[in-house]
């Protein structure tokens, strides 16, 4: 089973707040899993990636979240700006190609 | 360095079209792939090549073709368009293996009427 599943599909929070976005997956051969965030008009940008062996990184306000046994995963964004508003897909990586399975994205707007 | 460069950023194509979506990179990775992502969805892998000459279908192959004759280009055909391909595309490419960054190009527009 490839799919990934995200949830909510759309986030409002207030300047300051937390912002929390989670994902489910059932392939256990996935082997790497990067959120990326993406801007209207733009490409993906990654944001944040963690590897199944590593069940928290953190970079900055950006902290993922993983739960092996479970197969999930999060993304919180701590101290959410107003810049931050954006699309936010978690995915999950198979194959030495690197080949990305993608979630179904956040549409996130944090207001000032 | 420019990355990622997709052309063109917007097309309108007739039903039963053709035509070709240009991806190159100067980034030297040895891996591309073409995503779709249709409105308010999440991205599905289209094709993706892991070196020139070699191409495989990824899980939305269908009315699609791909070539890799060099390390820097990897177009996408469409062949006879359908209102089904109405899509934003995005090009990508990595170094490959585990851990590696996929950068994506601006995306291509894709309207079929």
């Amino acid at each position: 089973q490839q799919q990934v599943k995200q949830s909510p599909q759309s986030l409002i929070v207030q300047k300051g707040g937390i912002s929390i976005i989670n994902c489910a997956y059932e392939n256990t051969a996935f082997d790497y899993f990067p959120w990326y965030q993406q801007f209207p008009g733009k490409g993906p940008a990654l944001l944040i990636a963690i590897r199944p062996d590593v069940s928290e990184k953190k970079e900055g306000r950006f902290t993922i979240s993983f739960n092996k046994s479970a197969k999930q995963f999060s993304l919180h964004i701590m101290d959410s700006q107003p810049g931050d508003s954006a699309t936010y897909f978690c995915a999950a990586s198979w194959g030495a190609g690197n080949m990305l399975t993608f979630g179904g994205g956040t549409r996130l707007m944090v207001k000032p | 360095n420019a990355g990622v460069t997709q052309t063109p950023k917007f097309r309108i194509l007739k039903i039963g079209q053709s035509m070709t979506l240009q991806c190159t990179q100067d980034m030297n990775h040895n891996y591309m792939y073409w995503y779709r992502q249709d409105p308010g969805m999440g991205l599905k892998l289209i094709y993706y090549s892991v070196g020139a000459g070699i191409t495989d279908k990824g899980e939305v192959p269908n009315g699609y073709n791909v070539s890799r004759s060099t390390t820097e280009d990897f177009p996408l055909r469409l062949e006879l368009a359908a209102p089904s391909q109405t899509s934003v595309y995005f090009c990508a490419s990595s170094l490959g293996g585990m851990d590696t960054e996929a950068f994506f190009g601006q995306g291509t527009r894709l309207t079929v009427v």
